[in-house]
C-alpha cells in the first residue's frame, strides 16, 4: 500500500520560507511517476503548486514559479517542497501527492499538512 | 491557463437520488479529466480518471463521461456518505494542472 506523509514547521513567518518533506512508502521515489505539491487554503479550492520527476525534471505553477521549488531526495525516498517570500495567502493545507506518468490524475495523497504563515 | 468551471457551485439532494455534475474547460482537454472526492479535514480521494475510467475500489455508483470541453460526473443513487465535495482536475495543456472550484454536494 502507497503512503505519503508531510511533515515540517506549521508556522512560518511572513517573507520567510515555507520547507515541507514529503515521506513516501510503499513505492520507490525513483518510480515512473511525478510526484506533486497541492494545497487548499481553508474553506477554498486546490491549487496546483508543481511536480517533480525522478529524474529531476520538475514543472511548477506559473503563478508560484519564481518562489516556489520541488526537490528529490532518493536515498531517503522523499520528496521536499520550498516556497520563499511567504504571505498570510500561503496559509493552507499542503499536500503531496503521486501522479501517474502520462495522465497526471493523483492517486495517492498525504493527509496534509497546515501551514499558517504569521508573525 | 485553462480554466475549469463546475456546475453548480453547491447542490442539495436526498439520499437515493441520481446527481450530475458538470465540468467544463476553457480549452480542450480530450479525455485528460479526473474526478476527486473530498470530505471535511480529509485528502481528496479519485474517484474517476480519464473522465470515465472508475478508480479501483469505487462503488460502481459512480460514472463519468464527456471529452473534449463539457464532462458530467454522476452518482446514480446517493448515499450518505457521498454528501461530500467534488472536485474536477485536467491535466492536457500544463503547467497548470487545474482544478475546478468545487462542488458541495449537500443533504436536502
Amino acid at each position: 500500500q502507497v503512503q505519503l506523509q508531510e511533515s515540517g514547521p506549521g508556522l512560518v513567518k511572513p517573507s520567510g520560507t515555507l520547507s515541507l518533506t514529503c515521506s513516501v512508502s510503499g513505492d520507490s521515489i525513483s518510480s515512473t511517476n511525478w510526484w506533486t505539491w497541492v494545497r487548499q487554503p481553508p474553506g477554498k479550492g486546490l491549487e496546483w503548486l508543481g511536480e517533480i520527476y525522478p529524474s529531476g525534471g520538475t514543472n511548477y505553477n506559473p503563478s508560484l514559479k519564481s518562489r516556489v521549488t520541488i526537490s528529490v531526495d532518493k536515498s531517503n525516498n522523499q520528496f521536499s517542497l520550498r516556497l520563499s517570500s511567504v504571505t498570510a495567502a500561503d496559509t493552507a493545507v499542503y499536500y503531496c501527492a503521486r501522479a501517474l506518468s502520462v495522465t497526471r490524475y493523483f492517486d495517492y495523497w498525504g493527509q496534509g499538512a497546515l501551514v499558517t504563515v504569521s508573525s | 491557463d485553462i480554466q475549469m468551471t463546475q456546475s453548480p457551485s453547491s447542490l442539495s439532494a436526498s439520499v437515493g437520488d441520481r446527481v450530475t455534475i458538470t465540468c467544463r474547460a476553457s480549452q480542450g482537454v480530450s479525455r485528460y479529466l479526473n474526478w476527486y472526492q473530498q470530505k471535511p479535514g480529509k485528502a481528496p480521494k479519485l474517484l474517476i480518471y480519464a473522465a470515465s475510467s472508475l478508480q479501483s475500489g469505487v462503488p460502481s455508483r459512480f460514472s463519468g463521461s464527456g471529452s473534449g470541453t463539457d464532462f458530467t460526473l454522476t452518482i446514480s443513487s446517493l448515499q450518505p456518505e457521498d454528501f461530500a465535495t467534488y472536485y474536477c482536475q485536467q491535466s492536457y495543456r500544463m503547467p497548470p494542472i487545474t482544478f475546478g472550484q468545487g462542488t458541495r454536494l449537500e443533504i436536502k
